[in-house]
């Protein structure tokens, strides 16, 4: 079975600074990751994946997310966030075979701060 | 683009009751998922299924039953509905096996009083 941590429930930040989202994971088998990202009053969409080949992987809006497997994390990062960035952020995880569902963290919320 | 569309976005019901919560997805997707989020516990998993007429239980079963007669229709039911079952409900689905990426629907707010 596969599980995920975030570290941080709430992250206030100021706009225009970087921000880390920390996510770690466990599971015995190979996997593969996923940060989502859902703003108010809506579903969860997907925001990047990590399935396999180059452990850095980014997104359309500028986050970006790196695969640590020596580390079982998946941290995810932006260098400069938007007051459109407030939103909560789920990391998730399934092993990356089999008709296995989705495992995922108890979210993070991005405030950001004019 | 993938569409799930769950039936009610907001549904006020009374202990005890029988709800049916929809799901629709338009993809032709084999799994089909649905979850519950709660505020500081995430998202956690009720029932999946496969495919038709498949299901599996997830991490937070009881108290709750599915249908999937159809492809792409993926229904949860609350026997009998209990103040503790007041929650936002996700549907999500899948291509199979090759599938790795999940679409939610937009969610379905349930109070139950």
């Amino acid at each position: 079975a596969q599980s995920v941590t975030q570290l941080d429930s709430q992250v206030p930040v100021f706009e225009e600074a970087p921000v880390e989202l920390r996510c770690n994971y466990s599971s015995s088998v190979s996997v593969y990751l996923f940060w989502y990202v859902q703003y108010p009053n809506q579903g969860l969409q997907l925001l990047l994946k990590y399935l396999s080949g180059s452990t850095l992987v980014k997104s359309i809006n500028g986050f970006e997310a790196e695969f640590n497997k020596s580390q079982t994390s998946f941290h995810l990062r932006k260098p400069s966030v938007h007051i459109s960035d407030t939103a909560e952020y789920f990391c998730a995880v399934r092993a990356n075979s089999g008709n296995t569902p989705l495992v995922f963290g108890k979210g993070t919320r991005l405030s950001v701060i004019a | 683009d993938v569409k799930v569309t769950q039936s009610s976005r907001y549904l006020v019901k009374r202990t005890g009751e029988k709800v049916f919560l929809e799901c629709v997805q338009d993809m032709d997707h084999e799994n089909m998922f649905w979850y519950r989020q709660d505020p500081g516990l995430g998202l956690r998993l009720i029932y999946f299924s496969y495919d038709v007429k498949m299901k599996e239980k997830g991490d937070i079963p009881e108290g709750y039953s599915v249908s999937r007669e159809k492809k792409e229709r993926f229904s949860l039911i609350l026997e009998s509905a209990s103040t503790n079952q007041t929650s936002m409900y996700l549907c999500a689905s899948r291509v199979g096996l090759s599938g790795n990426t999940i679409y939610f629907g937009e969610g379905s707010w349930l109070t139950v009083v």
